[in-house]
């Protein structure tokens, strides 16, 4: 099975700053992770598939990178509607998927 | 536009059964991989299992495979989850998802239900 490690699990930032939150998974997912953000009460929504597609409708505040095993999900400019859970999603299998542990992103 | 609504939760009592039900609208439901994920309260999500497009197929995560069990019913546009042999454990909010790719299996979940929350107790 494919284990995702997902750093860090909280993350205190102001409105404007950098925010970069990584994903590590045990073995090579060939580009197949997804990121979404969750608020509170409300489902997951889709941010950015096949590791660096942004999703029609997401900011382009939102980027991803990375191959192999390391990911990265950036907001280059984190504005006050971005304070939420994000979770990466590891779907390179068809019989099994996985999502990291989630990063909060709070208000420093 | 695409629409998925989960129904079917409630309080159930340890070891008892429980069937959930998502009605998708708004895409060709018979065409694509249907996913169900779930919540703890307060916990991250956890994927529970898949089923593909034609129901040929049918995936489970270790923690729910011989007690879940996933089902479709493609002329209601219809997704179940039934669940036995319930535990405290189980208690979650429950959330239907569609996969991305036409008449594939894998792939990421690019709409989501509201969730319906299920809670395990005596």
């Amino acid at each position: 099975d494919i284990q995702m490690t997902q750093s860090p699990s909280t993350l205190s930032a102001s409105v404007g700053d950098r925010v970069t939150i990584t994903c590590r998974a045990s073995q090579s997912l060939n580009s197949w992770l997804a990121w979404y953000q969750q608020k509170a009460g409300k489902a997951p929504k889709l941010l950015i598939y096949k590791t660096s597609s942004l999703e029609s409708g997401v900011p382009s505040r939102f980027s991803g990178s990375g191959s192999g095993t390391e990911f990265t999900l950036t907001i280059s400019s984190l504005q006050p509607d971005d304070f939420a859970t994000y979770y990466c999603l590891q779907y390179n299998t068809y019989s099994q998927w996985t999502f990291g542990q989630g990063t909060k992103v709070e208000i420093k | 536009q695409v629409q998925l609504v989960e129904s079917g939760g409630g309080v159930v009592q340890p070891g008892r059964s429980l069937r959930l039900s998502c009605a998708a609208s708004g895409f060709t439901f018979s065409t694509y991989a249907m996913h169900w994920v779930r919540q703890a309260p307060g916990k991250g999500l956890e994927w529970v299992a898949v089923i593909s497009y034609d129901g040929s197929s049918r995936h489970y995560g270790d923690s729910v495979r011989g007690r879940f069990t996933i089902s479709r019913d493609n002329s209601k546009n219809t997704l179940y989850l039934q669940m036995d042999s319930l535990s405290a454990d189980d208690t979650a909010v429950y959330y239907c998802a569609k996969g991305d790719w036409e008449r594939g299996l894998t792939g990421y979940f690019d709409y989501w239900g509201q969730g319906t929350l299920v809670t395990v107790s005596s």
